[in-house]
């Protein structure tokens, strides 16, 4: 089961920053936070991860609170194209016996849709 | 190649038919995955390979599916005798596993029609 809880869909104007939130309340220490976005009928693509420090990439920035109980995805200028399926997934981040960490669980992740 | 490669792009099969989706993964990437998703649907994970470690085969729905992973490279995925509830968006990914943390990088996917 996803271990996130993500709102089904947002909205944001083309130009303005669309901030994505996630809460993920029983994470583990060891577990990374991660976004992947889905464009239509096009395979998840990774955006960012991050433990437990604010991240940022050419793509996006990733603000975790203090507790790491929840976080939220930015896109500082959304465009057209940003629209999407955002996942954001909680996973182990170290391989080993008994690991789990082929097992991606993605949720239903949020809809974006940038408008005009 | 530059990415995950999957084949067919689309198949579209009788029902009872067996067929068999490809996914060539990254270059050096160890770990290979496949997940499937329905339309209107998030991924389901079906089976996950990693080096010479036994697959995790956990996800897969039934004995109908099976998967193989050659010289730790090219993967294939089998439906035997296909039905229509296993239509849908056949996505493959792979990745590195070594030091750090890397994404996973998908395909395009194959899309199954069972008629």
């Amino acid at each position: 089961d996803a271990k996130t809880t993500q709102p089904p869909s947002m909205d944001c104007a083309e130009g303005r920053a669309a901030n994505l939130p996630c809460n993920h309340s029983t994470i583990s220490g060891n577990e990374y936070v991660y976004w992947y976005r889905q464009i239509h009928s096009q395979g998840p693509q990774y955006i960012i991860h991050g433990l437990k420090n604010n991240e940022t990439n050419e793509m996006a920035s990733l603000i975790i609170t203090e507790d790491r109980k929840s976080s939220t995805l930015i896109l500082p200028h959304a465009t057209l194209r940003d629209t999407a399926v955002y996942y954001c997934i909680v996973r182990v981040a170290t391989e080993g016996r008994g690991s789990t960490l082929g097992r991606l669980y993605f949720g239903r992740g949020t809809q974006l849709t940038v408008w005009p | 190649g530059a990415g995950v490669s999957q084949s067919p792009s689309n198949k579209v099969t009788e029902k009872g038919k067996d067929v068999e989706l490809r996914c060539d993964p990254i270059s050096g990437h160890t770990a290979l995955y496949w997940y499937r998703q329905s339309l209107g649907q998030g991924l389901e994970f079906l089976i996950y390979f990693q080096g010479n470690s036994a697959p995790d085969k956990s996800g897969l729905p039934s004995d109908r599916f099976s998967a193989e992973r050659t010289g730790g490279s090219v993967s294939t995925l089998t439906i035997q005798r296909t039905q229509q509830e296993d239509s849908a968006v056949y996505l493959c990914a792979s990745s590195y596993h070594g030091q750090g943390n890397y994404g996973y990088t998908f395909g395009s996917g194959t899309r199954l029609t069972v008629v």
